[in-house]
């Protein structure tokens, strides 16, 4: 099945830009969808097929991808963001319709 | 601004069948063209999809829960359920219902984000 890596963790100082990378084997072929979830929290999506932002979702929030890795960039990064990040593809080939990378979690320091 | 909300027992015995509800409201569930889905969450651990529904009854299953999972709808009720059979200490997890938006072609579809969740209930596994 389709297997997505992220790092598990990030560590960013206030203000500055933190970069979470999602690897799959030609993931640039695939729409990849974003999540951040705070702890107790249901997620929330913050990047949709690939660079989409949703309403309401700060402009600091940008995503690109590209060969075997997307990249969901957090920049002027805030307290308020420091939470765990999902990527998400579909996959046809996959025993579970939705696949989703084990989660990386952002530090503000 | 649709708004899901899940519930059912919070404790279930292993072996038995856990049950969940998953409201839906500010919409109607046949309205739009979505899917409806659950989703599940072990403490400390990462995002697993079980199954989803199409209004129509359509349904796409994770094949390693497949042989266990069933998840229906009910439109006069405006409501999806998931039920999921013989479970095991290995199915405690908060369970989340979710909102799928497909990307939609002129002659096809594809699966696409989850754009509304439920905010989660925990359901417990033990004697």
């Amino acid at each position: 099945s389709y297997v997505l890596t992220q790092p598990p963790s990030v560590s960013v100082a206030p203000g500055k830009t933190a970069s979470i990378t999602c690897g799959g084997n030609n993931i640039g072929t695939k729409s990849v969808h974003w999540y951040q979830q705070k702890p107790g929290q249901a997620p929330v999506m913050v990047i949709y097929y690939d660079t989409d932002r949703p309403s309401g979702i700060p402009e600091r929030f940008s995503g690109s991808n590209s060969g075997n890795t997307a990249t969901l960039t957090i920049s002027r990064v805030e307290a308020g963001d420091e939470a765990d990040y999902y990527c998400q593809v579909w996959d046809s080939s996959s025993d579970l319709l939705f696949v989703f990378g084990a989660g990386t979690k952002v530090t503000v320091l | 601004q649709v708004q899901l909300q899940e519930s059912g027992p919070g404790l279930v015995k292993p072996s038995q069948t856990l049950s969940l509800t998953c409201t839906v409201s500010g919409g109607s569930i046949s309205s739009g063209s979505y899917y409806w889905s659950w989703i599940r969450q072990p403490a400390g651990k990462g995002l697993e999809w079980i199954g989803r529904i199409y209004t129509s009854g359509s349904t796409n299953y994770n094949t390693s829960l497949k042989s266990r999972v069933t998840v229906s709808v009910d439109t006069s009720k405006n409501l999806f359920s998931l039920k999921l059979s013989s479970v095991t200490a290995a199915d405690t997890a908060v369970y989340y219902c979710a909102r799928e938006s497909p990307r939609y072609f002129y002659d096809s579809s594809e699966p696409g984000y989850f754009d509304s969740w439920g905010q989660g209930t925990l359901v417990t596994v033990s004697s």
